[in-house]
């Protein structure tokens, strides 16, 4: 089955900063890859997510990369501010027409700190 | 904008005991899941289910779960005989037919003493 790696487990910024999440995977008919953003004691909330036939997404400051032939997929966050300050999930599912099984990551606690 | 709903928020629960989570879609979608969260941990799927039916599980929804949807709003998932480490958030999610798009419940808080 499909298995998804991310890293780093946490990450500390200056409010300001960019942040990078990379994520890898391992099933190479896995089509798309979400990112869902967790605050504490909250629901995972969508807040980007990329398909297997496009190598770039943007959303304001966050941007999602993806290299199908490597396997892995980035999140970018720019200008981070203190309430960016959350855990963050990679994901990826093979897409078939119908429902989705989605496979996360082990999480990525990211703190802006001022 | 519609959400996923899910009740109740924090559930208490001897070992040994049934439970039923409950969940209300948002009301177009037509694919269903459950997915678990032990505490610290990564969210890891359970079950989705489509018509009816059981789409797909993993090894971790064993004979002890159940799920199903007894009317046309509530998806519900049974848990027959808890133990220790079925302590979780559990979390409900939807997607419309042939989307990928999954939207998320607030989830329940499961404790099994």
């Amino acid at each position: 089955g499909e298995n998804v790696e991310q890293h780093p487990s946490t990450l500390s910024v200056q409010e300001g900063d960019s942040a990078v999440i990379k994520c890898t995977y391992s099933d190479s008919a896995s089509n798309y890859f979400p990112w869902y953003k967790q605050e504490l004691g909250k629901r995972p909330q969508l807040i980007i997510d990329i398909r297997s036939n496009v190598g770039e997404k943007k959303d304001q400051r966050i941007a999602v990369t993806l290299n199908k032939t490597a396997k892995h997929f980035s999140l970018h966050i720019t200008e981070t501010q203190p309430e960016d300050s959350a855990v963050y999930f990679c994901a990826a599912s093979k897409v078939t027409g119908g429902g989705n099984k989605l496979t996360f990551g082990t999480g990525t606690q990211l703190k802006v700190e001022l | 904008e519609p959400e996923v709903t899910q009740t109740p928020s924090h559930q208490v629960t001897q070992m040994g005991q049934e439970v039923i989570l409950r969940c209300v879609p948002i009301s177009n979608h037509l694919y269903f899941y459950w997915y678990r969260q032990i505490l610290g941990q990564k969210v890891e799927f359970l079950v989705s289910f489509y018509n009816n039916e059981i789409s797909e599980k993993s090894e971790i929804f064993d004979d002890q779960f159940s799920v199903e949807r007894p009317d046309g709003s509530n998806f519900t998932l049974k848990i027959r005989s808890t133990k220790l480490e079925d302590s979780a958030m559990y979390f409900c999610a939807s997607s419309v037919l042939g989307g990928d798009t999954q939207y998320f419940g607030p989830g329940t808080r499961l404790t099994v003493l």
